[in-house]
């Protein structure tokens, strides 16, 4: 059964600690990214992978930080760092930046 | 800001009736694509158009691209509760190797 899978569904931290959002997919897919959403607001590009063991940043990435050294894990790390961490976190595959994106369920993360 | 934008904000419809969404960009693309969000959900993609088309249909969905006018349109036929969601525009933008998403159309069905 072919998919991108998110952990946890929710998660919930202290203010200054580091929280790491899981993301794989069996999709073989080259690319994944991850967005951050916030209530009633479009996806924010974070960081974003075209192939293993590279990564680059998008419009949002200070405070978080990712690495990709298996084609199918692509792990965030929301730092301390991060002034406003509480969102709604999206993680997404594609074969390709040309191509669709497949999206996994999302990781719901409150830092109080 | 490259965001596109999508009109209207909020939608609310009976049953039944068709649904448009439009959304507009700035600059020049690859391709448009069109996600459908259910709260609290992750993404579905829809449709894909590529610069060089102009319209796409997937079953009761329609997709243009009006690369003059930078806009494109997303009409839902015969809508059902179902398709109650917030739906997203995504531009593939030339030059880049992001895509853009917009900040979406809530749709609401009324029954």
């Amino acid at each position: 059964d072919g998919g991108i899978t998110q952990s946890p569904k929710y998660l919930f931290r202290k203010e200054g600690q580091n929280v790491t959002l899981s993301c794989e997919q069996n999709l073989n897919h080259d690319a994944m990214y991850w967005y951050r959403q916030d209530p009633g607001q479009g996806l924010r590009l974070i960081y974003y992978s075209q192939i293993v063991n590279d990564f680059q940043k998008g419009d949002i990435a200070e405070g978080y930080s990712v690495s990709r050294e298996k084609k199918e894990s692509f792990p965030l790390t929301v730092t301390s760092a991060q002034k406003n961490p509480t969102a709604f976190y999206l993680c997404a595959s594609g074969a390709g930046t040309v191509y669709e994106q497949y999206f996994g369920p999302g990781t719901r993360l409150t830092v109080t | 800001s490259q965001q596109g934008e999508e009109d209207p904000q909020a939608l609310s419809i009976q049953e039944g009736e068709n649904a448009t969404m439009n959304c507009s960009y700035k600059t020049s693309i690859n391709n448009l694509q069109w996600y459908r969000q259910n709260s609290g959900r992750g993404l579905v993609h829809l449709i894909l158009i590529r610069s060089n088309e102009r319209e796409k249909h997937s079953g009761r969905l329609r997709v243009t691209l009006d690369t003059s006018k930078k806009s494109s349109s997303l009409l839902i036929t015969a809508s059902r509760a179902a398709d109650t969601a917030s739906y997203f525009c995504a531009r593939k933008v030339n030059r880049d190797d992001k895509i853009i998403f917009g900040k979406g159309t809530r749709l609401h069905i009324l029954p």
